[in-house]
């Protein structure tokens, strides 16, 4: 089984700034086949990214995802108001698929 | 639109079960791939259970034997039967659709439903 960490735990920014997610797997996860989710409080999560690169549908252009391997990142360019929540990373490219724990992004 | 409504959950003592639902509209479930996911309080996402479009079923090992995944085509509904239930399976419960690559058995998650809670105490 594939274990994905992330880090940091928890960051803290303010609105317009840069947010840089890390996601790292304990084994290469095949043909890149991780995606990100956002979760707020109470809520469902929702789909980002799939594929490590690819928007899904709806998501603003300010997220975008990249790495491969071991390593991935998730980039919100600027931050806005409504982007502060819990994001985690999943692989599916081993089963069984697997989560990470999540980052907290929280405001400054 | 696709949408995912889960109900069943509630408060079950140990050892105890229960029938989780997941009523979808916007698409078929036999046609896809469908899995469990649950959330433990103040925990991250994990993966319980998927059926496919073909109907096998397959399991994580914390809940394998003790959990039943199925489906009613019929009413285009997806089931968690939960036995044996433990403190440990105190959790959101959600079940969401999973879109899969071409020559992989597993993939990312497209539509959640809101979750349902399952809170095993006595």
């Amino acid at each position: 089984e594939i274990v994905l960490s992330q880090s940091p735990g928890t960051l803290s920014l303010s609105p317009g700034e840069r947010a840089t997610l890390s996601c790292r797997a304990s084994q290469s996860v095949s043909n890149n086949y991780l995606a990100w989710y956002q979760q707020k409080p109470g809520q469902a999560p929702r789909l980002l990214i799939y594929g490590a690169s690819n928007r899904a549908t709806g998501i603003p252009d300010r997220f975008s995802g990249s790495g491969s391997g071991t390593d991935f990142t998730l980039t919100i360019s600027r931050l806005e108001p409504e982007d502060f929540a819990v994001y985690s990373c999943q692989q599916f490219g081993n089963s069984p698929l697997t989560f990470g724990p999540g980052t907290k992004l929280d405001i400054k | 639109e696709v949408q995912l409504v889960e109900s069943g959950g509630g408060l079950i003592q140990p050892g105890g079960s229960l029938r989780l639902s997941c009523a979808a509209s916007g698409f078929t479930v036999s046609s896809n791939y469908m899995s469990w996911v649950r959330q433990a309080p103040g925990k991250g996402l994990e993966w319980v259970s998927v059926i496919y479009s073909g109907g096998s079923t397959y399991y994580a090992d914390s809940v394998k034997g003790r959990f039943t995944i199925s489906r009613d085509n019929s009413k285009n509904t997806l089931y968690l039967q939960m036995n044996s239930l433990r403190a440990e399976d105190t959790a959101v419960y959600y079940c969401a659709r999973q879109d899969v690559p071409y020559g992989v058995k597993t993939g990312y998650f497209d539509y959640w439903g809101q979750g349902t809670l399952v809170t095993v105490s006595s």
